[in-house]
C-alpha cells in the first residue's frame, strides 16, 4: 500500500540553525511528493512539491529532492527563522481508482525555532 | 473567493445530533476532497469529487457520513447521529484539474466537537 513516514517531533532549533526533517515513503506506481506547512492558527499551505525522480522542489529557502532510490523526500533549510515555527507535513499522491489523486499524509513534525 | 472557504469554523454538537459542514472551493476547480484530521495526526482521506460526481468515498468511516456536490461547486459533508469519535477537524481541499502533481488547496477547516 501507500504510506508516508516522517520523523517525529517536536524539533526545537535556534535561529539560523540548519533544519532537516526526514520523510520516506512507500508507493505503488509513480507518486508525486509534497511538503505542506501549517502555521499556528492557519490552514494547510503547500510549501513545495516534486513530481518525478531527481526533481528538487524549493520555496522560501526550503528544499527537498525526490530520491527514488532511497524512497525519500527530506525537507531542508540552511538557516531557519522564528517565523518558520509550524507543523510540517510530508504527503504523496498516486492515481487511484476513480481518477482520484488523494493525498496520503505523514503524521506531521512540529518545529519550534527560538530566537 | 480567493481561496477555499469552509463554514462553520467551529461546531459543537451533542452526541446524536446531525451536523452539516460546508465547503466552497476555488472557482473553477474540478476536484474536491474531504479529509478528517484528528488531534496530533495527519489528515485522513474521506471522499473525492470530480465536478458533481463522487468518484471515491472509500474513506468515509461509516454510513453516518454523507457528502454531496450537486452542482459541481459547493460541497456539503453531513454526519448523522454524531458520536464522540467524530470529533476532529474536517478539511476541504480543491484542485484545478486532475493530473499528476496538481497541488490541493486547503480551507482552514471546521473543528467539530461532539459532547
Amino acid at each position: 500500500g501507500n504510506s508516508v513516514t516522517q520523523m517525529e517531533g517536536p524539533v526545537t532549533l535556534s535561529e539560523e540553525a540548519f533544519l532537516t526533517i526526514n520523510c520516506t515513503y512507500t508507493a505503488t506506481g509513480y507518486p508525486s511528493l509534497f511538503w505542506y506547512v501549517q502555521y499556528p492558527g492557519e490552514g494547510l499551505q503547500l510549501l513545495l512539491k516534486a513530481t518525478k525522480a531527481d526533481d528538487k522542489g524549493s520555496n522560501k529557502g526550503f528544499e527537498a529532492t525526490y530520491r527514488k532510490e532511497t524512497t525519500s523526500f527530506h525537507l531542508e533549510k540552511g538557516s531557519v527563522q522564528v517565523s518558520d515555527s509550524a507543523v510540517y507535513f510530508c504527503a504523496l499522491s498516486v492515481l487511484n481508482a476513480g481518477n482520484n489523486r488523494k493525498l496520503i499524509w505523514g503524521l506531521g513534525t512540529s518545529l519550534a525555532v527560538n530566537p | 473567493g480567493a481561496g477555499v472557504s469552509q463554514s462553520p469554523r467551529y461546531k459543537v454538537a451533542k452526541r446524536g445530533q446531525d451536523v452539516a459542514l460546508r465547503c466552497d472551493p476555488i472557482s473553477g476547480h474540478v476536484s474536491l476532497f474531504w479529509y478528517q484530521q484528528a488531534l496530533g495526526q495527519g489528515p485522513e482521506f474521506l471522499t473525492y469529487f470530480q465536478n458533481e460526481a463522487q468518484l471515491d468515498k472509500s474513506g468515509l468511516p461509516s454510513d453516518r457520513f454523507f457528502a454531496e456536490r450537486p452542482e459541481g461547486s459547493v460541497s456539503t459533508l453531513k454526519i448523522q447521529r454524531t458520536q464522540q469519535e467524530d470529533s476532529a477537524v474536517y478539511l476541504c481541499a480543491s484542485s484545478l484539474v486532475v493530473g499528476s502533481g496538481q497541488p490541493q488547496h486547503f480551507g482552514d477547516g471546521t473543528r467539530l466537537s461532539i459532547l
